[in-house]
């Protein structure tokens, strides 16, 4: 089994419909992040949380939200999809604990929304 | 800030020649550096990454790339690629602990790498 799920790994969905993608986690990493790749604009991050209680938001964070539920459990909802939200959605981990603490991430296979 | 420009949006080589793609960073002290692989329809995977030490740094498949902090870059390179090597990477820049982006990664807008036979 993958070490980051993310479900759903497709969604089409309706403008002004709400959306949640789910992320959970085995690797027993503190910190976990959502990310959003367009083509041309790399991946740009959304939200992170460096623990349970630490919600913050990243460079694109309008028109999403956030849950932390627990250490493994990271959930992106969509109050109400707007077409442009339309995209590729990678959750991802990384572990603060240790001597080398570089902020490498590891990845989910991604989940693709489209929003008609 | 952090940022990083990926020049190249689209490379196209044949199977058998070397290969490099750049990467250009913004940083105000020595960032930690990565590179990361994505085939169609998968996730990132990690080729390398640098955070001290030897600045030329070496990968899975057969990767490697060189800091060199006056070019503030660090470019990605493959002395023979395969056709399986067809995909889009992308390079990220992060902040060490103590610096106000600690735990954020920021990454290029990808080269797709395409091979022909």
């Amino acid at each position: 089994d993958a070490d980051v799920t993310q479900t759903p790994r497709n969604r089409i969905t309706k403008t002004g419909k709400r959306i949640m993608l789910e992320c959970s986690q085995t690797k027993g990493h503190d910190r976990m992040y959502w990310y959003r790749q367009d083509p041309g604009l790399g991946l740009r991050l959304i939200y992170y949380s460096f623990d349970v209680k630490d919600i913050n938001k990243g460079e694109i964070s309008d028109g999403y939200s956030v849950s932390r539920q627990a250490q493994a459990k990271f959930s992106l909802s969509l109050e109400s999809a707007i077409p442009n939200q339309t995209a590729l959605y990678f959750c991802a981990t990384s572990d603060a604990r240790g001597d080398v603490r570089t902020g490498e991430l590891f990845f989910g296979e991604g989940s693709r929304l489209t929003v008609l | 800030a952090q940022s990083v420009t990926q020049p190249d949006i689209h490379i196209t080589v044949s199977e058998g020649a070397s290969l490099e793609l750049r990467c250009n960073y913004s940083y105000g002290a020595t960032p930690y550096l990565f590179w990361y692989v994505q085939s169609p329809g998968q996730g990132l995977q990690l080729l390398l990454k640098y955070f001290s030490g030897d600045t030329l740094v070496q990968g899975i498949k057969g990767f490697e790339a060189e800091f060199k902090r006056s070019q503030s870059s660090f470019n990605l390179r493959k002395p023979s690629v395969h056709w399986s090597d067809a995909a889009e990477y992308f390079c990220a820049v992060g902040a060490r602990a103590g610096g106000t982006s600690y735990g954020k990664l920021t990454f290029g807008q990808g080269t797709i790498l395409t091979v022909h036979p």
